[in-house]
Parts: C-alpha cells; structure tokens; sequence
C-alpha cells in the first residue's frame, strides 16, 4: 500500500527566505509524484509532477524539487518565498494502474513580511 | 478552457437527508474523480468515473454513490447525512484513465451537516 508523509504541519518563514517542504513516501512499486497547492477556500492546484527521467523537476511559481529513490523522498523547495506563497501545501503519490491519488496530510506555509 | 466546476459552492443540510454534489469536468476530459477533505482524515479518494462506468473506488461506505453521464459531467450523491460527513468535497478530472495523466480539480463544494 502506498503512504505519504509530511514531516511538518506547519513551516513558517521570513518573506525572500528560502523554503523546503519535505515529502517521503513508501510504495514497493514505481510511483509518481505530486505537489499541488491549496489556497484558503480553493481546490488544488498543481505545483508540478515527477513521472521519469530527470529528478530534478520545476514547476510554476519558482518552486522545485527532487526525487530521490533511495531516500524515498520528494522535497519541494523554493529559494525565495513571496507573501503570496501563504497557502497549504500537499504531497501525493500515485502508482501504476490507478488513477487516485494518496495524499499527506499537508503543510502549512506561513509566510512572514 | 474553462476549469473544473462544481455547484453548488456552499451546502448546508441536516443529519439524516440526503445530498447531491455535481461537477463538471475540463472539456475534453473524460476521467472523473472524487475526495473528500476533512480537518480529521485529510484528503480522501472516494470514487473514479472514466466512460460513465465506475473504475476505482476508496473505502467509504455504501451511502456515498456516484455517476458519470455521457457528457462526462458527475454527480455524487450521500444518503442519510451524519455529522461527520461535513467536509470540503473536491472534483478532479483528466483527459484519459492513466497513472501519469494530471489531475485538474475543481473549487469544491463545502458540506456542512447540522
């Protein structure tokens, strides 16, 4: 069965600080990896994906992230946050031969001025 | 393209009546699917639609029941409401039934259960 783990509830930082988010998961087949951000009173949107190839992914609004097999991790970061990146922030992963997605519980990005 | 979109926005009803959320997924998508997200157990898969047939469902119980029509809009329908059934639901659709296929969602639609 697959899981998803974020580590912090809630991160809070200084406005032009950088930021990681940290994501692990466990699943003992090939998965796929997301990151999507909730806005307060919105749905998700989505941040970017990992499906094959290069392990270094860039998605919208400057973030990034890595994933690494070995460590089962999928950390988001950015170098520098905006007031604007206040938000919840959701891992998921899905696995060969289903569509749903299996989320963690969220992070919780405060973004301090 | 118009993104997901689902109605109504806000619903407020009482412990035992029944409910029906809708959504109308991206133009061109075909697969539609449902979470639930609660304070408690966060965000939850409920059902998959691709096709008007139902190709994947979480574990939820029987009173939470869905449809695709031909037009690919869904409507997901919870019987004898409980308290603990208030939650943000949220639609998702993508263009085919596939693991590396990008889910859009919607704005979802807030239960609230007196």
């Amino acid at each position: 069965a697959q899981s998803v783990t974020q580590l912090d509830s809630q991160v809070p930082v200084f406005e032009e600080a950088p930021v990681e988010l940290r994501c692990n998961y466990s699943s003992s087949v090939s998965v796929y990896l997301f990151w999507y951000v909730q806005y307060p009173n919105q749905g998700l949107q989505l941040l970017l994906k990992y499906l094959s190839g290069s392990t270094l992914v860039k998605g919208i609004n400057g973030f990034e992230a890595e994933f690494n097999k070995s460590q089962t991790s999928f950390h988001l970061r950015k170098p520098s946050v905006h007031i604007s990146d206040t938000a919840e922030y959701f891992c998921a992963v899905r696995t060969g031969g289903a569509n749903n997605l299996f989320f963690g519980t969220g992070t919780r990005l405060t973004v301090i001025p | 393209k118009a993104g997901v979109t689902q109605t109504p926005r806000y619903l407020i009803k009482t412990r035992g009546q029944q409910v029906t959320l809708s959504c109308s997924p991206i133009s061109g998508h075909r697969s539609v699917s449902w979470y639930q997200q609660t304070p408690g157990q966060g965000l939850q898969f409920l059902f998959e639609y691709f096709s008007e047939t139902q190709r994947n469902k979480g574990n939820f119980p029987g009173r939470f029941s869905g449809r695709q029509f031909s037009n690919s809009r869904s409507e997901m329908n919870v019987s004898t409401l409980e308290l603990g059934d208030s939650a943000l639901y949220l639609c998702a659709s993508s263009f085919l039934q596939g693991s590396t296929d990008t889910q859009y969602f919607g704005p979802g639609t807030r239960l609230t259960v007196l």
